[in-house]
C-alpha cells in the first residue's frame, strides 16, 4: 500500500512564527493534497498541490498563511505562517494514486500555537 | 448547512454488537462515497469505496448508499475491540478532487 511520511508528527509553536511540514510519498504522484483536521470539526481541504503549477487554494485558506510547495512529484512542504492559536490543529498530506478509492493519508502533524 | 453530516458520538458498543454509522449530505452531485477509519493520533485510512447508490460488502463491513434520500451507512458485523477507532465518511463528485467528509463518530467497542 501507498506510504506517505509527514514530518513533524508534533511541534509547539510560539504565536507570530511560522512552521514548515514536510510530505514524503513513496511513488510518483501528480496530485498532493492538503488537509487540516481541527478538534470537533470535519477534515478540511486547503489546497491541492501539483507539480509545476501553483497550489489551488480552497475558499477560506491563502497563500500567504498556508504558502505550498511542489518541487517534484513525490515531495511537497505546507508552511502556517505567522501562526496563532486559532492554527492549533492537526494537518494532513495525502495524495491519489488512481481513482476515487486511491486517496492515501500521512499520519498528520498536531501542531499546538502557544 | 454542512454539505456531510455526521453525529460525532462517541458511540459505545459491547464486542460482537452490529454497529451502525450514518451520514447525509447536501449535494446531489456527489456521486463517489468513502468511509475512512482513523485511529488515534493516526491518518484516515480507506476502508470501503462506493460509486452511487447500492451496497458493497467486504468482510465484516458493509457500506450502503441511498441517493434519494441523500443518506449513507456503514454496518459492522461483529465488532472487534480493534474496531474502536473514529469513522469518517466522505463525498466527491466526479471530476472533483476534492473529498468532502463529516465531523467523524468515535466508536468504542468493549470486550
Amino acid at each position: 500500500s501507498a506510504v506517505i511520511s509527514q514530518k513533524p508528527s508534533r511541534d509547539i509553536c510560539q504565536r507570530g512564527t511560522s512552521l514548515t511540514i514536510q510530505c514524503q510519498v513513496d511513488s510518483q504522484v501528480t496530485m498532493m493534497f492538503w488537509y487540516r483536521q481541527q478538534p470537533g470539526q470535519s477534515l478540511t481541504l486547503i489546497a491541492t498541490a501539483n507539480q509545476g503549477s501553483e497550489a489551488t487554494y480552497e475558499s477560506g485558506f491563502v497563500i500567504d498563511k498556508f504558502p505550498i510547495s511542489r518541487p517534484n512529484l513525490t515531495f511537497s512542504t505546507l508552511t502556517v505562517s505567522n501562526m496563532s492559536p486559532e492554527d492549533s490543529s492537526i494537518y494532513l498530506c495525502s495524495d491519489r494514486r488512481q481513482g476515487y478509492h486511491g486517496y492515501t493519508f500521512g499520519s498528520g502533524t498536531r501542531l499546538t500555537v502557544v | 448547512q454542512k454539505e456531510v453530516e455526521q453525529d460525532p458520538g462517541p458511540l459505545s458498543v459491547p464486542e460482537g454488537a452490529i454497529v451502525s454509522l450514518n451520514c447525509t449530505y447536501s449535494n446531489s452531485a456527489f456521486q463517489y462515497f468513502m468511509w475512512y477509519r482513523q485511529y488515534s493520533r493516526k491518518g484516515p485510512e480507506l476502508l470501503m469505496y462506493t460509486y452511487s447508490s447500492g451496497n458493497k460488502e467486504d468482510g465484516r463491513f458493509t457500506a450502503q448508499v441511498d441517493k434519494s434520500s441523500k443518506y449513507i451507512s456503514l454496518f459492522i458485523r461483529d465488532s472487534q475491540p480493534s474496531d474502536s477507532a473514529t469513522y469518517l465518511c466522505a463525498g466527491t463528485q466526479g471530476g472533483s478532487e476534492k473529498l468532502v467528509f463529516g465531523k467523524g463518530t468515535k466508536l468504542t467497542v468493549n470486550p
